[in-house]
């Protein structure tokens, strides 16, 4: 079936270390997304790539690193420098053409231990 | 009702019953408005589309109702059940670059189905 997976379903953090979030696609999208959900709230745009070596920042993209080497896979890097980083992180895509939505993998938990 | 940018925690429905969930949206030049579906511990799941040259546009179940005047939105659930209980989130398409659509998204409505 064609989907977004996002892995790992959970993930602990140390003080000091980087984790990396994976974000695979098999829907042909071009243009990928990371986002940052804390309780209660709406989603918050972290980085996005229209394609393949390109991204841009989003509105909370400080703390956090990405890249973007094959079109099916976005890996976010949650960096040591984020000093805020429990969260639920989704990953979306879309396809080109006006007005696509995004559609979303089921996200990975992040702690700190 | 929900506003992007603004909080409205829950919505409690009779099974059976229509639901209505509104949005406020902020930006006059948004073109394009998405409402999502979030069970706990899942991904957003898209439900319906809209753009700003209609009004109104119907799925299953589901009417999304466009007003530009008063830069509002709302999803009209028809016939509820349990299944429906999950956070609703609308999003505003602000602007776009290449293939790429940057949304905004709202912080949520919880709808609860009462049995």
């Amino acid at each position: 079936d064609g989907g977004i997976t996002q892995s790992p379903k959970y993930l602990f953090r140390k003080e000091g270390q980087n984790v990396t979030l994976s974000c695979e696609q098999n829907l042909n999208h071009d243009a990928m997304y990371w986002y940052r959900q804390d309780p209660g709230q709406g989603l918050r745009l972290i980085y996005y790539s229209q394609i393949v070596n390109d991204f841009q920042k989003g509105d909370i993209a400080e703390g956090y690193s990405v890249s973007r080497e094959k079109k099916e896979s976005f890996p976010l890097t949650v960096t040591s420098a984020q000093k805020n980083p429990t969260a639920f992180y989704l990953c979306a895509s879309s396809t080109k053409g006006f007005n696509q939505p995004q559609h979303f993998g089921d996200g990975t938990r992040l702690s700190i231990l | 009702g929900e506003s992007v940018g603004l909080h409205l925690p829950t919505l409690s429905v009779q099974e059976g019953d229509n639901s209505i969930i509104n949005c406020a949206y902020s930006n006059s030049a948004s073109d394009y408005f998405i409402w999502y579906k979030q069970e706990s511990g899942k991904g957003p799941q898209f439900i319906i589309d809209i753009r700003s040259n209609m009004d109104k546009r119907q799925g299953q179940r589901v009417t999304v109702l466009l007003n530009k005047t008063v830069k509002h939105l709302s999803l009209q659930i028809a016939a509820t059940q349990p299944g429906d209980s999950a956070v609703y989130f609308c999003a505003e398409n602000l602007k776009s670059s290449g293939s790429a659509r940057q949304l905004t998204f709202g912080s949520g409505t919880q709808l609860t189905v009462l049995p």
